[in-house]
Parts: C-alpha cells; structure tokens; sequence
C-alpha cells in the first residue's frame, strides 16, 4: 500500500524558514517524480515544485527562489524547504508521487506573526 | 506559463445527472492532463490521467476525453459520493497547473 506522510509544519512567523518532509514506503520511492502541491484555505490547489528521478527541478513562479525541493532516496524521503516565507504562503502542503497519483494527508503551514 | 480554465466554476445537479465539466489550456499540451476530485478535509483522489485513462479502483461512470487544448471530465450518472470539487492539472510544461476547480453540489 503507497503511504506518503508529511510533516513539519506548523506556526512560523513572516520571513522565518521551515523544512517540510514526506517519508514514502510502499513504492519504489527512486523510481518516481516527486512532487509538492498546496492549497490555501479557502482556496484551490495550486501545483508547487516537482523533483525528477534525475534531480532536475522546478517551481511556480510564486515561490521560485525561496523554495528548494530535495530527495533523499537512501531514506525514501521528500524534503521542501521553504524560506523568506509570507502571509501567503499558508497552506496545507500535501506531497505526490508520479504525476500525482497518490496524495499525503498534507501538513498545515501558517505564516502569521 | 500554461493556463488551464476551467468552467463551471460550480454546478447543481441531481443524483443520476449527467455531468460534464470543461478544461481548456491557452497553448496546447497533447493529452498531458489529469482530472482530480476533493472532498471537503480531504486530499485529492486522481480520476483520470492522460485525459482519458480511468484510474485504477475509479468508478466507470467518470470518462475523461480531449486532447490538444480542449479536455472534458463527464460523470455518466451523478451518485451521492460524487459531490465534491473537481479539477483539472496539465502536466506538460515544466511548470504544472490547476484549473481553478468545480464545485458539484447537490441540487
């Protein structure tokens, strides 16, 4: 059975940093693209950085620069750590596997002073 | 980047309805799109993937079709368990996009 299960988020306040992780089992986690997907509250899902088997990288323009996507493929794990963050950037984070096909329960991150 | 809208943006409609909601990119992304339903507290459950290939364990009653720029996710017969939002992603640029979403709704 797939299992993505994310964590470390919570409350931080604007401009702080914050590292989110997702620890996969029940595939063969080297194998897949990974991606992170948000949705604020309220609001619609909205895609935020994909990482490929190979390493390649991208991001939406609205956190380009201040996000970074890694894997650690030795601990089946997805990591986004996000700095300079902002009031906007509250969501619940969810993680995905291959063209996201299968979903954590996603983590709440609020940025709020 | 791509732009995916979606429309309606909500609909009502009754058990047993025949229910259609439309995608449309601004350039083309071959049949590089996947449809996805949400209900409320929930993650997102994949429906379709290449536009129109049902996922496994997915209900027959959801169909996806379209290619190019014009893409459609249809529900045969509206069933309780249906309502909820939906959504469309393009995945062939490098950077991804949602639709903006339809919320079904019981009428």
């Amino acid at each position: 059975e797939v299992q993505l299960v994310e964590s470390g988020g919570g409350l931080i306040q604007p401009g702080g940093s914050l590292r989110l992780s997702c620890a996969a089992s029940g595939f063969t986690f080297s194998s897949n693209s990974m991606s992170w997907v948000r949705q604020a509250p309220g609001k619609g899902l909205e895609w935020v950085s994909v990482i490929y088997t190979g390493g390649t990288t991208y991001y939406a323009d609205s956190v380009k620069g201040r996000f970074t996507i890694s894997r650690d493929n030795s601990k089946n794990t997805l990591y986004l750590q996000m700095n300079s963050l902002r009031a906007e950037d509250t969501a619940v984070y969810y993680c995905a596997n291959e063209w996201l096909q299968f979903w954590g329960q996603g983590t709440l991150v609020t940025v709020s002073s | 980047d791509i732009q995916m809208t979606q429309s309606p943006s909500s609909l009502s409609a009754s058990v047993g309805d025949r229910v259609t909601i439309t995608c449309r990119a601004s350039q083309g992304i071959r049949n590089d799109l996947g449809w996805y339903q949400q209900k409320p507290g929930k993650a997102p459950k994949r429906l379709i993937y290449a536009a129109s290939s049902l996922q496994s364990g997915v209900p027959s009653r959801f169909g996806g079709s379209g290619s190019g720029t014009e893409f459609t996710l249809t529900i045969s017969s509206l069933q309780p368990e249906d309502f909820a939002t939906y959504y469309c992603l393009q995945y062939n640029s490098p950077s991804w996009t949602f639709g903006q979403g339809t919320k079904v709704e019981i009428k």
